[in-house]
């Protein structure tokens, strides 16, 4: 079936380091992929997604580039700041369902 | 308040027991559905409905019954609890003819099974 692995953590890193969360996906068509974000406390909220090869998601200095070629869609932000803390999670949706598929979430911790 | 909110946001209950958990949205959304949140396995779909009345399975529906009497809410029922469905609760909604990935998410049920 289709399925979605992240990098595991938790991920601790300093104020304005660079950040980078690995996600490669399984699937059995064509999918559109995600980045959910959920800040302590709080449900989860779209990141950014990209819907076809090569397309490039951005949001809040984040990014991530859909690779067919790898089946990849790593998240990226240059310069992490304390407020970026919480758990990632990449998502596939294919076709017609509203089901979306999750990885298991990466926790990141940003100190000051 | 708008949006969509969650009831109990935390609930110890005794293995066998029935508990509910209470989901509401305001925004007429067609589609809602419930997650369970567990380290590891990221989220995983319980149950979803596409309109009132209209309800089916997800990935892990064992020990779970839902209801759709009213658009607005979706209750999710533990019918005897055990204590691997202690977990983090989330409940969503998606509207229909929106973008079918733009799930809202509520704040999320910790429900600790004893």
């Amino acid at each position: 079936g289709d399925s979605v692995t992240q990098m595991e953590g938790p991920v601790t890193l300093s104020e304005e380091a660079f950040l980078t969360i690995n996600c490669t996906y399984t699937a059995t068509g064509y999918p559109s992929l995600f980045w959910y974000v959920q800040y302590p406390g709080e449900g989860l909220q779209l990141l950014l997604k990209a819907t076809k090869a090569d397309d490039k998601g951005s949001n809040k200095g984040f990014e991530a580039t859909y690779r067919k070629e790898t089946t990849s869609f790593h998240l990226e932000k240059g310069s992490v700041q304390v407020s970026d803390s919480a758990v990632y999670f990449c998502a596939l949706l294919l076709g017609s369902a509203r089901q979306l598929t999750f990885g298991s979430g990466t926790q990141l911790t940003v100190l000051p | 308040d708008a949006g969509i909110t969650q009831s109990p946001r935390y609930k110890i209950t005794e293995t066998g027991r029935q508990v509910t958990l209470m989901c509401h949205q305001t925004w007429s959304h067609s589609y809602m559905f419930w997650y369970r949140q567990d380290l590891g396995h990221g989220l995983r779909l319980i149950y979803y409905s596409a309109a009132a009345d209209i309800t089916d399975k997800g990935e892990v529906p064992d020990g779970y019954v839902v209801s759709r009497s009213k658009t607005e809410n979706f209750p999710l029922t533990l019918e005897s609890a055990t204590r691997s469905q202690t977990s983090v609760y989330f409940c969503a909604s998606n509207v229909a003819g929106g973008p079918k990935h733009e799930q809202y998410f509520g704040p999320g049920t910790r429900l600790t099974v004893t």
